[in-house]
């Protein structure tokens, strides 16, 4: 089944402990993208990647860090977590970066940081 | 800056027809995509405009006018499980997306 996977689904950490989530595609799809959605903000772009080792930062990357090594994963590092990363975050993927693809997101990670 | 808007809440009546609009002004434009996002879920894709005038698909149908930086979702025969949230989503020149913050739609039985 095509998918986007997402882990962890839930997560609920302490200000400062370094933190992964990771995120797998299994559509041999080039382009990959984090966002956050929070209340009344709505889904902003943090971090994207146009194709293997290729990383661009969106309009909200900073605090975050990804990585891309292969094609099919794109994991969102968090180094010292702070509340206010508490939020919805969802993995996304698509063909390439050209206009008109659709893009497919993973089930969402909610991640709460005390 | 980018900037899209859309409106924060409609409510609408089973069966009936409901227009949701978008308007965007971002540094350049490569295409305008609507997603259904459910309580909950994952955003799901809906439709991509990069010309002027209307897609249809089924119930849904979409609408651009790029000289307006203005979009509109239709949605027709509305059903119960329409009840959801409507993001519209912009690329502009750059490969990056921004999104709306998103339609919240009602449907009352």
């Amino acid at each position: 089944e095509a998918q986007v996977t997402q882990n962890p689904r839930y997560l609920i950490t302490v200000t400062g402990k370094k933190l992964t989530v990771t995120c797998s595609q299994n559509m041999n799809h080039e382009y990959m993208s984090w966002y956050r959605q929070d209340p009344g903000l709505g889904l902003r772009q943090i971090y994207y990647s146009m194709n293997v080792e290729v990383t661009d930062k969106g309009d909200v990357p900073e605090g975050y860090k990804v990585s891309r090594k292969e094609k099919r994963n794109f994991p969102l590092i968090l180094e010292s977590p702070s509340p206010n990363q508490t939020s919805l975050y969802f993995c996304a993927s698509s063909l390439t970066s050209g206009s008109g693809y659709e893009q497919y997101f993973g089930p969402g990670t909610r991640l709460t940081v005390t | 800056g980018q900037n899209i808007d859309q409106p924060t809440e409609m409510t609408a009546t089973e069966g009936a027809i409901v227009q949701i609009n978008c308007t965007y002004q971002t540094s350049g434009f490569n295409g305008l995509f609507w997603y259904q996002q459910h309580a909950g879920e994952a955003p799901t894709f809906l439709s991509y405009n990069v010309l002027d005038g209307l897609e249809e698909k089924g119930r849904f149908s979409s609408f651009l006018s790029r000289s307006k930086g203005y979009s509109y979702l239709l949605l027709k025969e509305l059903q119960m499980k329409d009840s959801a949230s409507y993001l519209c989503a912009v690329r502009p020149f750059d490969d990056k997306i921004i999104f709306g913050k998103g339609t919240r739609l009602h449907i009352l039985p």
